[in-house]
């Protein structure tokens, strides 16, 4: 199984901070990573696919690049409701794997 | 617009099989990847595998030949068994199509 390491697990942040959460895959997956965001007691929320094709409805301070092992989701100045928790996964390797979450708090 | 409610029991009795039916409403389930992804409570998703329209599926071998998906497209639904659950398989079950619509979620306990 291909192993995809989130980083960090937690990030304290303040409104109006640009933010980044990385994921390392432990192998070549090319650009077949989404990122995902929940909130409590919610369903997660695509917003990114492909590495950095936005979802439809998602807020442009919202961006993913990367490609090959190494990811990074970046929030350009943040909101009071991206605090959440968020995670990537990998879809070029069955099964696909999830990241293992990053909860975004408020400082 | 497309929407997902996994329905089911809530609580599964250790060794018995947890069974899942994911509605679909406001489109066809034909052409479609379903997705299972599950989230035991406080943990991270897990990806438990998909059922294409026509019945094709991909399993999590995590899962060691435990699950089964069908889709029943008279009734525009995808269904989840989980054979032999233990404790292990508590968990909110998410149906996802593609992995853009979700569903709410359903809270199965495993617990005599």
């Amino acid at each position: 199984d291909i192993q995809v390491t989130q980083s960090p697990s937690s990030l304290s942040a303040s409104v109006g901070d640009r933010v980044t959460i990385t994921c390392r895959a432990s192998q070549d997956i090319r650009n077949d990573l989404g990122w995902f965001q929940q909130k409590p007691g919610k369903a997660p929320k695509r917003l990114i696919h492909s590495t950095s094709i936005l979802q439809s409805g998602v807020p442009s301070r919202f961006s993913g690049s990367g490609s090959g092992t190494e990811f990074t989701l970046t929030i350009s100045s943040l909101q009071p409701e991206d605090f959440a928790t968020y995670y990537c996964l990998q879809h070029r390797t069955f099964p696909y794997t999830f990241g293992q979450g990053t909860k975004l708090e408020i400082k | 617009q497309v929407q997902l409610q996994e329905s089911g029991p809530g609580l599964v009795k250790p060794s018995e099989t947890l069974s899942l039916t994911c509605t679909v409403s406001g489109d066809s389930i034909s052409a479609y990847y379903w997705n299972w992804i599950r989230q035991p409570p406080g943990k991270g998703l897990e990806w438990l595998g998909y059922i294409y329209s026509t019945g094709r599926t991909n399993y999590n071998p995590s899962l060691q030949s435990r699950v089964t998906f069908s889709v029943d497209t008279s009734k525009n639904q995808v269904s989840l068994k989980l054979t032999s659950v233990t404790a292990a398989d508590t968990a909110v079950y998410y149906c996802t199509r593609e992995l853009q619509y979700w569903g709410q979620g359903t809270l199965v306990t495993v617990s005599s």
